[in-house]
């Protein structure tokens, strides 16, 4: 099983300011099963990225992925007040697999 | 629109068993796989399992082999997952997620609150 370990666990910054969140998987991960969620307090993950860089419907481009074999990164530009969310990366090899999360923060 | 509607809320004693609901709508039910995924309060995502509406074939992580069952019912395009001997770990939130093109999910269910308490 493919373990993704995201940093930082948690990540503080203000409106405005750029976001990037990192996913390292134990072994490589093909870009085209490797995807972003971002999830608010009492709802569902929503999908944001899927391929590693192709965004999701209606998903503004303030959010990007970039990365490769084992290293991916999420990055949001600028700090809207509605991105402030937990974010969790997801592989799909053999099985699915999810990141630990990385919570982004109101400074 | 694509929809992913869940049964509601259980509580379940320890040692029970659940039988959860997803019904589909708004996309060709047979089309897409299914994942489960659950969420154990203030904790991270874990998947469950996947199946095929199509053929009903399941995948299933390994910690829930043995325990878990996934089917579906084609005519009203609904799938179910159904989990025993339930223990107060099992406690979280447990949402369906409509697979594309077996890399991952796209669309989630509103998810359904599994309490296990004695």
């Amino acid at each position: 099983e493919i373990v993704l370990t995201q940093s930082p666990g948690t990540l503080s910054l203000s409106p405005g300011e750029r976001a990037t969140l990192s996913c390292r998987a134990s072994q490589s991960v093909s870009i085209n099963y490797l995807a972003w969620y971002q999830q608010k307090p009492g709802q569902a993950p929503s999908l944001l990225i899927y391929n590693t860089f192709r965004r999701a419907t209606g998903i503004p481009d303030r959010f990007s992925g970039s990365g490769s074999g084992t290293d991916f990164t999420l990055t949001i530009s600028r700090l809207e007040p509605e991105d402030f969310a937990v974010y969790y990366c997801q592989q799909y090899g053999s099985s699915l697999t999810f990141g630990g999360g990385s919570k982004v923060e109101i400074k | 629109q694509v929809q992913l509607v869940q049964s509601g809320a259980e509580v379940k004693k320890p040692g029970a068993s659940v039988k959860v609901s997803c019904k589909a709508s708004g996309y060709t039910f047979t089309s897409n796989y299914m994942h489960w995924v659950r969420q154990a309060p203030g904790q991270g995502l874990e998947w469950m399992g996947i199946i095929n509406p199509s053929g009903g074939s399941t995948t299933y992580a390994q910690k829930f082999q043995g325990r878990v069952t996934m089917t579906r019912d084609t005519s009203t395009s609904t799938v179910y997952m159904e989990l025993s001997s339930l223990r107060s770990e099992d406690t979280a939130v447990y949402y369906c997620a409509r697979d594309v093109n077996l890399r991952g999910p796209d669309y989630w269910g509103h998810g359904t609150l599994v309490t296990v308490s004695a």
